[in-house]
């Protein structure tokens, strides 16, 4: 059965911390990681990982894959009361394009 | 203006009623999603369309049905609604090609009392 876990469930840090959240995962058939970020509504999309030990960044947040250890982290520095969301991450299939789902990190950001 | 838009936002019925969510986009994918989002279960994928006359199961279809009335319109039925189906459901799109990433809706809240 295809799985995705994510680790932890949820984190409590201060501002300024950085925070490291794990997804691992065991698919048949696998062809990239997404990450998203959710806050009240809609998952918005961080990043797609297709090719292991390239790292992604966008400002503060930054991932990497590893496709040997079938893992992936994203990490954020600094952290800001804004960072407080839910985080997805979702191993796509390359046999029929769906999307294995995570139960998410729920991150808070304290002042 | 939203590329991927819901219909209705919020829904409460009752059991038994059939209910219709309704998803619209203006990103001329071809690819479209239903989910739905329970605490602490992540997404689930309910049906997908690859294009107009391309429509798949996914992992929770059973009480479902969907229809794919042109490529920027994508429904979602509940024959017969039932409590259990009390969730967020969200429609997404991707492009075909090797962005492979999902555009999602803002999504629906339906309870069944």
């Amino acid at each position: 059965e295809d799985k995705v876990v994510q680790s932890p469930l949820s984190l409590v840090v201060h501002e300024g911390d950085t925070v490291t959240l794990n997804c691992s995962y065991e698919v048949t058939n696998f062809r990239s990681l997404l990450w998203y970020k959710q806050e009240k509504k809609a998952p918005t999309f961080l990043f797609m990982l297709t090719s292991s030990g390239i790292e992604k960044k966008s400002g503060r947040l930054s991932s990497i894959l590893d496709k040997k250890e079938l893992f992936s982290i994203l990490n954020i520095t600094a952290t800001q009361t804004g960072d407080s969301a839910v985080y997805l991450c979702a191993a796509l299939l390359d046999s029929n394009y769906q999307l294995i789902w995570g139960a998410g990190t729920k991150l808070i950001i304290k002042p | 203006d939203a590329d991927v838009t819901q219909t209705p936002r919020n829904r409460i019925t009752k059991t038994g009623k059939r209910i219709m969510l309704e998803c619209s986009q203006t990103k001329g994918h071809d690819r479209m999603y239903w989910y739905r989002q329970d605490p602490g279960l992540g997404l689930r994928l309910i049906y997908y369309s690859f294009d107009v006359k391309d429509i798949n199961k996914g992992e929770i279809s059973d009480g479902y049905s969907v229809s794919r009335q042109a490529q920027a319109k994508f429904s979602l039925s509940l024959e017969s609604a039932i409590p259990n189906q009390t969730a967020l459901y969200f429609c997404a799109t991707s492009p075909q090609g090797s962005t492979d990433t999902q555009y999602f809706g803002p999504g629906t809240r339906l309870t069944v009392l």
